[in-house]
């Protein structure tokens, strides 16, 4: 079935340690996103990718990277700048055309110890 | 810039009643698509429903309509005959523009509905 996978499902770290969530999609979407969701509040976009080898900040980009070098992938890096980690990561991916309907992953759960 | 609003936290509605989820929106694009998704304790988004600024017509999927109110900049989500697997966060969200190249959307603080048998 076509879809979106997210990995890990749930991830401990320790603070100071960088860690890769991963996003792959067979959907054959050209854009792909990444979202934060933290208690009481909605998703804010960290990332997104419009093409292969092209990404552009959100509104929460600092502390963060991604790398889109291939349609399918689009891994979300947390680095040990970001402040306040701990959080649940939404991978999601679109097509340009129709409504813009985005699909997601389950979410990746990152828990800084 | 472009906001949107959902001023209720949290929710009950009895089993087999109708309910209505508020959002409100704020934006200076006459092009713009709203939506709305569900997202169970589970943790995954689920599409529900959609409405495009320009479409004349209320949508409607299923037991779900979207009460949009252009002028008032309003959005609602209306769920009939609620279901005891309805209980989940509702979360609004807009697209500035329509068929761009992305489609990045913002969200809403979501409401939390709890359907009671």
């Amino acid at each position: 079935d076509g879809g979106i996978t997210q990995s890990p499902k749930y991830l401990f770290r320790k603070e100071g340690q960088n860690v890769t969530l991963s996003c792959e999609q067979n959907l054959n979407h050209d854009a792909m996103y990444w979202y934060r969701q933290d208690p009481g509040q909605g998703l804010r976009l960290i990332y997104y990718s419009q093409i292969v080898n092209d990404f552009q900040k959100g509104d929460i980009a600092e502390g963060y990277s991604v790398s889109r070098e291939k349609k399918e992938s689009f891994p979300l890096t947390v680095t040990s700048a970001q402040k306040n980690p701990t959080a649940f990561y939404l991978c999601a991916s679109s097509i340009r055309e129709n409504t813009g309907e985005l699909f997601f992953g389950e979410g990746s759960r990152l828990t800084v110890l | 810039a472009q906001k949107i609003t959902q001023t209720q936290p949290g929710m009950f509605v009895q089993e087999k009643e109708a309910v209505t989820l508020d959002c409100t929106y704020d934006t200076s694009d006459p092009s713009y698509g709203l939506f709305w998704y569900k997202q169970p304790s589970s943790g995954e988004m689920i599409f529900l429903i959609y409405q495009g600024s320009y479409d004349q017509q209320n949508a409607t999927e299923g037991r779900y309509s979207l009460n949009f109110q252009k002028a008032r900049k309003s959005a609602n989500l209306v769920i009939s005959a609620s279901q005891l697997g309805d209980s989940a966060m509702y979360f609004c969200a807009m697209r500035e523009g329509i068929g761009g190249a992305t489609n990045k959307l913002i969200f809403g603080t979501g409401t939390l509905l709890a359907v009671q048998p």
